[in-house]
């Protein structure tokens, strides 16, 4: 099916443990880029790609690394996950248009970190 | 740096009430001004946008009109429906050069409508 999707929708896992949400496209965006939503912050930005091989930090990139070694894969690895890192992962392409450039997004992995 | 500010709410109204949610913005250059609305349990879609001053988006009976002079982009709708309860997120994309390609939310507003 085309579109976005995130894997897996929803992970309970444990303090100092990695672990990895899977994201994939296949309208070949150009641009992706991981968004985490928490209450009273709204989204805010963790990493984006605007090609593969091609990655920069966010708002708030602390505690995660990304790769894009595929135009359609972009993964968000928790090198070693913390409470704080409890949260809803948001996963979004874009394909540049100048300022009509429209965001796609999946439909997130809720995160427990315990 | 860009900024986005809207009404936070929770914001709760009945079925048939009209809807204000206020939406600022501050940005470099010249930016594209969107709504995004998350039904419960999805991801983000874009309602409307407008991608130059005085351009009305319009969608779903949802309005919001690009106003440069005060900067904002205030989200309307004449009669709102059960089916309207979702979060509401303005944001904002810069035309300008660099990092244009990312968008800047605001913190998202609850709107929960009864019947």
């Amino acid at each position: 099916d085309a579109g976005i999707t995130q894997s897996p929708r929803y992970k309970i896992t444990e303090t100092g443990r990695q672990v990895t949400l899977m994201c994939h496209q296949t309208w070949s965006h150009s641009y992706m880029f991981w968004y985490r939503q928490d209450l009273g912050h709204g989204l805010r930005l963790i990493y984006y790609s605007a090609a593969a091989d091609i990655t920069d930090k966010g708002e708030v990139p602390d505690g995660y690394v990304v790769s894009r070694s595929k135009t359609e894969n972009f993964p968000l690895t928790l090198e070693s996950a913390t409470r704080s890192q409890t949260s809803v992962y948001f996963c979004a392409s874009s394909e540049w248009q100048g300022s009509n450039t429209e965001a796609f997004f999946g439909q997130g992995t809720r995160l427990t970190v315990v | 740096g860009n900024s986005v500010t809207q009404m936070e709410g929770p914001v709760t109204l009945s079925e048939e009430a009209f809807l204000t949610i206020n939406c600022t913005y501050t940005a470099t250059g010249y930016p594209s001004l969107f709504w995004y609305v998350q039904y419960p349990g999805e991801g983000l879609q874009l309602l409307l946008k407008a991608t130059k001053a005085d351009d009305k988006g319009s969608n779903k009976g949802f309005e919001a009109t690009y106003r440069k002079e005060t900067t904002s982009f205030h989200l309307e709708k004449g009669s709102v429906q059960v089916s309207d309860s979702a979060v509401y997120f303005c944001a904002l994309s810069a035309d300008s050069g660099g990092s244009n390609y990312k968008l800047t939310f605001g913190k998202g507003t609850l709107l929960t409508v009864n019947p």
